[in-house]
C-alpha cells in the first residue's frame, strides 16, 4: 500500500523558499497512470492546488503560482519536492503531497494523500 | 477556467438522517474528471469518490455520488457519527488544472 510522508522546515522567513519533499513508501514511483502532486491549505480554508509531476520530469503548475513554484522528482531516492520563492505570509498553509490518478479509463482523483506539514512564513 | 460551486455551506443534521451535498461547475464538465473528498479536522483530505459515481476503495456504500453536466450531488444516505466533516468536490481539467470546490461543512446539530 503506497504512503506519503511530507518532509522540510516548518518555518520560512519571508521573501525566503520553501523547500519541501515528499517520500513515496510501499509502491513504484514509475506508472504511466499516477503523477504526484502537492496541494496546500491555508488555516481555517479550503484546498488549493500546487502542481504536478510525472515520473519523468514532466510538470505542471497552477497559474498562479506558477511564477514562483517549481516541482521537480527524484525516482532514484522515489521522492519529490517542492520549491516555492519569495514567500510571504499568505504561504503559510498546511502542505500536502498526493498520488493522482491521470487518465486511467479516463479517471482523474488524488487517491493517497501525505499526512500534511505545517509551514508559517514569519520572521 | 472552471469554478466549482458548493451548497450548502454548512449543513446541519442529525445522525441517521439524509444528507446532500450539491456541487455546481461554472460550465459544463466530463463525469470522470470530477471527486469527492471527506477531510475531518487535523487530517488529510480521503478520496470518496471518483469519476462522478464510483466510490473509492473502502468508502461505505452510504455515500453515493450522481450527476453529469454542470451539476454534481454526493449523497450520504444515513449519517454516522464520523460523516461529520468538511467535503470538497474537485475537477480535472485539461491545461493540467485541478480546481476543488470551497467545501460544505456537515455539522451535527
Amino acid at each position: 500500500q503506497v504512503q506519503l510522508q511530507e518532509s522540510g522546515p516548518g518555518l520560512v522567513k519571508p521573501s525566503e523558499t520553501l523547500s519541501l519533499t515528499c517520500t513515496v513508501s510501499g509502491g513504484s514511483i514509475f506508472s504511466s497512470s499516477y503523477y504526484w502532486g502537492w496541494i496546500r491549505q491555508p488555516p481555517g480554508k479550503g484546498l488549493e492546488w500546487i502542481g504536478t509531476i510525472h515520473y519523468s520530469g514532466s510538470a505542471s503548475y497552477n497559474p498562479s503560482l506558477k511564477s514562483r513554484v517549481t516541482i521537480s522528482v527524484d525516482t532514484s531516492k522515489k521522492q519529490f519536492s517542492l520549491k516555492l520563492t519569495s514567500v510571504t505570509a499568505a504561504d503559510t498553509a498546511v502542505y500536502y503531497c498526493a498520488r493522482l490518478i491521470v487518465g486511467a479509463w479516463d479517471y482523474y482523483a488524488m487517491d493517497v494523500w501525505g499526512q500534511g506539514t505545517t509551514v508559517a512564513v514569519s520572521s | 477556467e472552471i469554478v466549482l460551486t458548493q451548497s450548502p455551506g454548512t449543513l446541519s443534521l442529525s445522525p441517521g438522517e439524509r444528507a446532500t451535498l450539491s456541487c455546481r461547475a461554472s460550465q459544463s464538465v466530463t463525469s470522470t474528471h470530477l471527486a469527492w473528498y471527506q477531510q475531518k479536522p487535523g487530517q488529510a483530505p480521503r478520496l470518496l469518490i471518483y469519476g462522478a459515481s464510483n466510490r473509492a476503495t473502502g468508502i461505505p456504500d452510504r455515500f453515493s455520488g450522481s450527476g453529469s453536466g454542470t451539476d454534481f450531488t454526493l449523497t450520504i444516505s444515513r449519517l454516522v457519527p464520523e460523516d461529520f466533516a468538511v467535503y470538497y468536490c474537485q475537477h480535472y481539467g485539461s491545461s493540467p488544472s485541478w480546481t476543488f470546490g470551497q467545501g460544505t461543512k456537515v455539522e451535527i446539530k
